[in-house]
């Protein structure tokens, strides 16, 4: 069965101290990875895709990486601004994502 | 450009009752998805359509419906409404069946 899963579950940050976050996929066939960032009652707000393996998109403090089974998000120097929950979601079929359970990622001053 | 939009934004139903959540978008997209998101779990997807007229089933589809008669529009029905439909509802749209999905801000629905 395909899965994507996402780790940790939680991860609480210093601000300024920089960490990642994993995305592990065995969803055959993949067509695409794409971030997103959730803040507390709102929607899912995109951030990257990525199609191929060795590939690197990078936005402000967020580097997102990927290999053929799993990606990776990292937040140097983070802020707490930075605080959300970053979802990873895999492109397996045409107009068809399945998305991981996110990291809820908390930064204090 | 509002993006997508979803109304209302919460609402409480009564089992047995039945409901639509609206959802449009000013995007001109052709593609239009309804997902649920349960606590702890990724986002599931009911329905899609990929332009008007035309719908399928996603992974979890039993007890809603769907109709798209335009590109903008694309509600989602819930008929005898049941506690396991508690949830927060996201709609989404995107250009192509590959590239990036843009949501809406959600709808809780709470089912006593």
């Amino acid at each position: 069965e395909d899965q994507v899963t996402q780790s940790p579950e939680a991860l609480r940050l210093q601000e300024g101290e920089s960490s990642s976050l994993n995305c592990s996929y065995t969803v055959s066939g993949l067509r695409g990875l794409f971030w997103y960032r959730q803040d507390p009652g709102k929607g899912p707000e995109f951030l990257f895709t990525l199609y191929s393996a060795g590939e690197e998109k990078e936005k402000e403090r967020l580097k997102a990486t990927l290999t053929k089974k799993e990606s990776f998000l990292h937040i140097t120097a983070p802020k707490p601004e930075d605080s959300a929950t970053y979802l990873c979601a895999v492109h397996y079929s045409w107009g068809k994502l399945q998305f991981g359970a996110g990291t809820q990622v908390v930064v204090t001053p | 450009n509002a993006g997508v939009t979803q109304t209302p934004k919460f609402r409480i139903l009564k089992i047995g009752q039945s409901m639509t959540l609206q959802c449009a978008q000013d995007m001109n997209h052709n593609y239009m998805y309804w997902y649920r998101q349960d606590p702890g779990m990724g986002l599931k997807l009911i329905y899609y359509s990929v332009g008007a007229g035309i719908t399928d089933k996603g992974e979890v589809p039993n007890g809603y419906n769907v109709s798209r008669s335009t590109t903008e529009d694309f509600p989602l029905r819930l008929e005898l409404a049941a506690p396991s439909q508690t949830s927060v509802y996201f709609c989404a749209s995107s250009y192509s069946g590959s590239t990036e999905q843009y949501f809406g801000p959600g709808t809780r629905l709470t089912v006593t």
